[in-house]
């Protein structure tokens, strides 16, 4: 079974700290994704990475940034913590398509609450 | 527009009866369809993918409709346990993205 863990399932933080988020997958996927999922506004993806030390802009990437060093780990970063920023972060991994297959299905880790006080 | 749009409910449905609910989305070049799962406080899971011929799975059935653009879930005789957000996900051609609706909210009344 594919395993993707995140570091906490919940964080309070306060304004202005920097906080890591850290997210571990064990099954060799090549593509590792940062979404936060808010009440009525669904999942959005923040970043994602398709390789190590490669990323990619999500559809809200403004406050945060990451940082893939292994292909196993994929870090999301806010630099200064705002209460905007209170949400559930969701990590996923997936692997890349392969000749005949143009998707491969998104495993997720179960979440971090994060509080910004 | 949205690129996945859906219907979020709730959707009260009794036990043993049958719930359908469809998702539209706008990219026409869009490939690749499927159902997740996300349980209360839970992350979301694969539930099926959706193939051009549709597909069945047990109790759930799932259809694609390209010329409409929209995708369709039906669960029969629904159980207590179906309870939770039906996530509809759209990807393209060769992409890694994933594009998410907000989910349609089950809850199966006794």
């Amino acid at each position: 079974d594919v395993k993707v863990t995140q570091s906490s399932r919940y964080l309070v933080k306060r304004t202005g700290e920097k906080v890591f988020l850290e997210c571990v997958q064990d099954m060799d996927h090549e593509n590792m994704f940062w979404y936060r999922q808010d009440p009525g506004l669904g999942l959005r993806l923040i970043y994602f990475s398709y390789d190590v030390k490669m990323k990619e802009k999500g559809d809200i990437p403004e406050g945060y940034s990451v940082s893939r060093e292994k292909k196993e780990r994929f870090s999301l970063i806010l630099e200064s913590a705002s209460t905007n920023q209170t949400s559930m972060y969701l990590c996923a991994s997936s692997l890349s398509p392969r000749r005949g297959r143009s998707y491969n299905e998104q495993f997720f880790g179960p979440g971090t609450r994060l509080t910004v006080l | 527009r949205k690129e996945v749009e859906q219907d979020p409910g709730p959707f009260n449905v009794p036990e043993g009866a049958t719930v359908a609910f469809n998702c539209t989305y706008s990219n026409s070049a869009s490939q690749s369809f499927f159902w997740y799962r996300q349980d209360c406080r839970k992350e979301p899971k694969l539930l099926m993918s959706v193939y051009s011929s549709g597909n069945e799975d047990g109790r759930f059935t799932a259809q694609l409709n390209r010329a409409s653009q929209y995708i369709s879930l039906l669960i029969r005789d629904s159980k207590l346990s179906d309870s939770a957000t039906y996530l509809c996900v759209v990807a393209s051609e060769g992409n890694n993205r994933l594009a998410f609706g907000k989910g349609n909210q089950v809850v199966v009344i006794p």
